[in-house]
Formats: structure tokens, C-alpha cells, sequence
């Protein structure tokens, strides 16, 4: 069973929508739960981390995720994507370490 | 400045083979990890380390070797390289092997012929 779901393989949205990436994860424990973003021939860069606490979890360049147990759940939203926001997003388990297949994000301009 | 470096940064290999894959860190990690991509994949784990001179296996340890001969330093060897190598391998650094925030090279792009 695929410990870390990405269940759309590529996304495509106008300059200024928002977004919501989906992520599904399998854990029966407090699953530690990251995002990462990678740029065409880079390597991958932390976007968010989430560990506990508080579900909405804040990252960097405006994107935020809300993690929910009872969904099992670790969604990426974004409130106004922007052009260079285009780029493949992880989703990534790592109490022993899973990556979804990402999803392809393309903003169009 | 790069934290995690690999080298080379991409690589044409015959089938049969040696290649041997190398990462560079300054982040001062105990954890170091060696990764493939395939097209349109996530990242699988090959091989990890915790400590110098220790190696652990990753999801998919079959083919492959690996080597921390230092802190800083680990190695990707495959003996004998085939056709299904051909990927994008990245090498991460973590100070913590299950809550650490992993930081990533760049990638080396393989094609074995």
C-alpha cells in the first residue's frame, strides 16, 4: 500500500487563483509530515513542515498546509499562486521516509 | 553557498560498469541519505547513514553500494551499472533521521548505455 498518495499528477491553474495540492498519507501513529518543492533540474527545498500541534501549518513564499488525522490528510493551499510558483511539490512521510509521486504545478500566465 | 554538493553532476556509463557517485556536506548532519528519481516519480531511498563508517539500506538497496568514509563525505557505487540505473540519484543531509528537515543536492543525471 502507498504509504504517501499524491493523487494528481499534474495541476494547472491562472496567475492569481489559488490552490490546493492534495496529499493522503498511511500511518496509524503522529506521522511526521513535510512538503517539499523541487525546480526544474534542482534539487528539492523544504516548502513546510508539520510534527503537531496546530493542523495549519505556515511555510515559506505563502504557502500554508492543513494537516487533519481523521482524513488522513496533509493538503497545500495557497491563496494567489504566482508564475514562478510552477514546479513539482512533494508530499513526503518520514517517520520512515516516503515520497509521493508529486504533483506538476503550471501557472499560467 | 551550497550546502550539499554532488558530483559529478551528470555521467554517461557503459552497462557492466563502475560508477561511483559523490556527496559533499556542511551542514554538520549526522544523517546522510542517497536517493534515485525515476520520470515522473517520487524520490526512493537507497541507502542511508548515521554515522561514519556505517551504512544502512534504504527501499531499494539491490545494485547498489554506498560509502561514508567521513561526516561529510558519502559515496554512491554501483559495481556493475545496468540500463534500469539510468536515473537522477540526490544525496540529502538531516541532523535528525525522522522529524529532520532533509536538505538536498542538486542531482547527478546517470545514463548507463
Amino acid at each position: 500500500a502507498q504509504s504517501v498518495t499524491q493523487p494528481d499528477a499534474r495541476v494547472t491553474v491562472s496567475e492569481g487563483a489559488s490552490l490546493q495540492l492534495r496529499c493522503k498519507y498511511s500511518y496509524s501513529g503522529t506521522p511526521y509530515l513535510f512538503w517539499y518543492v523541487q525546480y526544474p533540474r534542482q534539487g528539492l527545498q523544504l516548502l513546510l513542515k508539520y510534527y503537531s500541534g496546530d493542523p495549519v501549518v505556515q511555510g515559506v513564499n505563502g504557502f500554508e498546509a492543513e494537516f487533519s488525522k481523521s482524513n488522513s490528510s496533509f493538503h497545500l493551499r495557497k491563496a494567489s499562486v504566482h508564475w514562478s510558483d510552477s514546479a513539482v511539490y512533494f508530499c513526503v512521510r518520514n517517520n520512515r521516509i516516503f515520497f509521493g509521486d508529486g504533483t506538476q504545478l503550471v501557472v499560467k500566465p | 553557498e551550497a550546502a550539499v554538493t554532488q558530483s559529478p553532476r551528470s555521467k554517461v556509463a557503459v552497462t557492466g560498469g563502475k560508477v561511483t557517485l559523490s556527496c559533499h556536506q556542511t551542514n554538520n548532519h549526522d544523517y546522510m541519505y542517497w536517493y534515485r528519481q525515476d520520470t515522473g516519480h517520487g524520490l526512493r531511498l537507497i541507502h542511508y547513514s548515521y554515522v561514519a563508517d556505517s551504512t544502512e539500506k534504504g527501499d531499494i538497496p539491490d545494485g547498489y553500494k554506498a560509502s561514508r568514509p567521513s561526516q561529510e563525505n558519502f559515496s554512491l557505487i554501483l559495481e556493475l551499472a545496468s540500463l534500469s540505473q539510468t536515473a537522477v540519484y540526490f544525496c540529502a543531509s538531516s541532523d535528525e533521521l525522522g522529524d529532520g528537515t532533509q536538505y538536498f543536492g542538486p542531482g547527478t543525471r546517470l545514463l548507463v548505455l
